[in-house]
């Protein structure tokens, strides 16, 4: 079955550092992955996806995430944190061979503290 | 604007009323998604359509819950005698599909239920 893993609940960094949401996942088949970042009362954006390629996808607002097969990882990284970073951000994979549901996170919290 | 818009934004209900979402996906998207978020956790699969035909549906998706998608356009979300347990947000998403399932899916803000 597919699972992602969040392992943090909330991240808390200072402005100007290097942040990094973690994200690990189980799929049986080819992984495809995203991020989505949440603001209050709002849907999800989507920030970036690996589907093949280069290990590292680079995204929206100055995102990227690299994608590690052997450590089923895909963690969200950021050189330099702005306070407007703050937000919810979830992790979701999907395969080739499981249909199209989407299966998520449980969502990591960032706060950037000014 | 043309992104995905749910109607209504919010929803209050007594227990018991049925009550009726509706989902406008980007025009030329084939693909649409059903989500429910409870607070803290990340949105849960509920059903998806490609055009009109919904072809997957979660368990979570009780005898009370029925969603359509009519001429393969906007598509609507029903809960039947609701229950305090349906509260959520509700979220739909729509994608235009590439070969292989890696497509991005669209999300709009989302229908906040809340069942008293």
């Amino acid at each position: 079955a597919q699972s992602v893993a969040q392992p943090e609940d909330q991240v808390n960094v200072a402005e100007g550092n290097p942040l990094t949401v973690k994200c690990t996942y189980s799929v049986s088949g080819n992984p495809y992955l995203f991020w989505y970042v949440q603001y209050p009362n709002r849907g999800l954006q989507f920030l970036l996806k690996y589907i093949t390629g280069d290990n590292l996808v680079k995204g929206s607002y100055g995102f990227e995430a690299e994608f590690n097969k052997s450590q089923t990882s895909f963690h969200l990284k950021k050189p330099s944190a702005l306070v407007s970073d703050s937000a919810l951000y979830f992790c979701a994979v999907r395969t080739n061979t499981g249909g199209f549901k989407t299966i998520f996170g449980a969502g990591t919290r960032l706060f950037v503290k000014a | 604007d043309t992104g995905v818009s749910q109607d209504p934004r919010h929803k209050i209900t007594k227990r018991g009323q049925n009550v009726t979402f509706r989902c406008d996906p980007i025009s030329e998207h084939n693909r649409l998604y059903w989500y429910r978020q409870t607070l803290g956790q990340g949105p849960e699969f509920l059903t998806y359509f490609q055009n009109e035909a919904q072809l997957e549906k979660s368990r979570l998706l009780s005898d009370r819950f029925s969603a359509e998608r009519p001429k393969g356009s906007f598509s609507t979300l029903e809960i039947q005698r609701t229950e305090q347990g349906d509260s959520a947000m509700y979220l739909c998403a729509s994608s235009l599909d590439l070969a292989g399932g890696g497509e991005t899916q669209y999300f709009g803000p989302g229908t906040r239920l809340l069942v008293l």
